[in-house]
């Protein structure tokens, strides 16, 4: 595909449970976002990884949320013990280099409903 | 990143050309100027972004003051497809886009 590729695109969850949500990014994009928007909210970031490193994890909301990269590709972003505040629109974003210069390619999101 | 500033809804009819304004003032040398919308239920998509000049492409136009503090995105015409929230973004490198409000645009038919 030429995309950014997301999935599950929907998924429910009972709380309490670890979920993980996967990011395939445009194949030789280097750097890879996380996002979330919770409905009718601004997009509010997560982690941002270069390669497989992460600069910037500044926007995990705890530490039952955690990332990796491997390969320079896939991206996973997991959630531990979810909460009912956790159910928002998580979105993935891959830029050949970083933002500042290029566009990003945003995928469609995953819908994370946990009851 | 510097902050941004933008209405927070516009409306235009359809076929008519529409000016999306962005307050910058404490914009850097470094930062480029991004537009991004999100159309309903959907993602994110890139529509154009610049430095210094004017910058033109098949969505869109970016006109930047001289003093770089402010900047307009220019949609020709409006079309009902082009309804969605608009946001204007300063990033200078390798540091992720920070997402503000952005202007809600409602295109009448």
């Amino acid at each position: 595909g030429a995309g950014v590729s997301q999935s599950p695109s929907n998924k429910v969850t009972e709380k309490g449970k670890d979920v993980e949500l996967r990011c395939d990014p445009i194949s030789g994009h280097t750097a890879l976002y996380w996002y979330r928007q919770s409905l009718g909210q601004g997009l509010e970031f997560l982690i941002y990884f270069q390669g497989n490193s992460a600069p910037d994890k500044s926007g995990l909301p705890s530490d039952r949320f955690s990332a990796e990269r491997t390969g320079g590709s896939v991206s996973t972003l997991t959630i531990q013990r979810t909460q009912q505040e956790d159910s928002a629109v998580y979105l993935c974003a891959s830029s050949l280099l970083g933002v500042g210069t290029t566009e990003a390619f945003f995928g469609q999101g995953t819908r994370l409903t946990v009851v | 990143d510097a902050k941004t500033t933008q209405p927070n809804s516009m409306e235009s009819n359809e076929e008519e050309p529409v000016h999306l304004p962005c307050n910058h003032s404490t914009i850097s040398g470094t930062d480029y100027i991004h537009w991004y919308r999100q159309l309903p239920s959907q993602g994110p998509e890139y529509v154009i972004h610049g430095l210094t000049s004017n910058v033109n492409n098949r969505m869109a136009s970016l006109a930047i003051a001289e003093d770089r503090k402010s900047s307009t995105l220019i949609l020709h015409r409006a079309t009902l497809r082009d309804a969605a929230v608009y946001y204007c973004i300063l990033n200078s490198g390798n540091t992720p886009l920070v997402f503000g409000k952005g202007t809600r645009l409602s295109v009448i038919a």
